[in-house]
């Protein structure tokens, strides 16, 4: 079975540029999360699906990032414009759906995104 | 709102020895599940071992083992053997069952000595 899959695996921008992160998560899973790791840090979640529509986007800065999926498959995770603090590995998870027995995560190895 | 705390920022054992690697939440929901994950440098996120809030049984997975304390809101992990793979950083995380919302700690740097 293919895990999730992410890219790019690097990214180096200045501040006040854009960039966008692609996930492609494991096949038939309605969840999928998007995961902002600072440095040193556990993970924060920025915005989490299910299916095409959100459920949480609390926490997502949304003056500056967007996320979406379409066809409830695939997702991106756009920041635009960077600031140095955005500077931390974004982290893709999907599942099957919490709440039916099935209750484990899987990651991607995540984008690590340094803003100069 | 839930909080994950993980009070031990680094920790370091030889190979062999025993580890255990503390973790208290906060919660008013009474149905919930706790769930340890290990992040090596590679940075990929691996679920170590998870536990149901309802059980009673603490949770095993050969040499990991969870001490589940629910009155207290302890949830520790218990690395016997240690291996040199054991390396990484360890999460301790929480989910409330049907809020499907999974809130990390912030970790402990575990590394296994030669």
């Amino acid at each position: 079975e293919a895990g999730v899959a992410q890219s790019p695996r690097y990214k180096i921008i200045e501040k006040r540029q854009s960039v966008a992160f692609w996930c492609n998560p494991i096949s038939g899973h309605a969840t999928l999360y998007w995961y902002q790791q600072i440095l040193g840090q556990g993970p924060k979640l920025l915005i989490q699906f299910q299916n095409n529509g959100v459920v949480d986007d609390s926490q997502l800065p949304k003056d500056r990032f967007s996320a979406e999926r379409l066809k409830g498959v695939d997702s991106t995770l756009k920041i635009q414009p960077a600031k140095l603090e955005d500077s931390a590995v974004y982290l893709c998870a999907s599942s099957l759906a919490w709440g039916i027995g099935d209750t484990e995560a899987f990651f991607g190895q995540g984008t690590r995104l340094t803003v100069v | 709102a839930q909080t994950v705390t993980q009070s031990q920022p680094e920790m370091s054992v030889q190979e062999a020895e025993t580890v255990t690697l503390s973790c208290t939440y906060d919660t008013s929901e009474n149905n919930y599940y706790l769930f340890w994950y290990k992040q090596p440098p590679s940075r990929q996120m691996i679920l170590v071992i998870r536990q149901e809030a309802y059980k009673q049984q603490n949770a095993t997975e050969n040499r990991f083992s969870v001490n589940f304390q629910k009155a207290a809101k302890s949830f520790s992990l218990k690395i016997s053997d240690s291996q040199l793979g054991d390396t990484a950083m360890y999460f301790c995380a929480f989910l409330v069952q049907g809020a499907q919302k999974l809130v990390f700690g912030q970790g402990t740097r575990l590394t296994i000595n030669p």
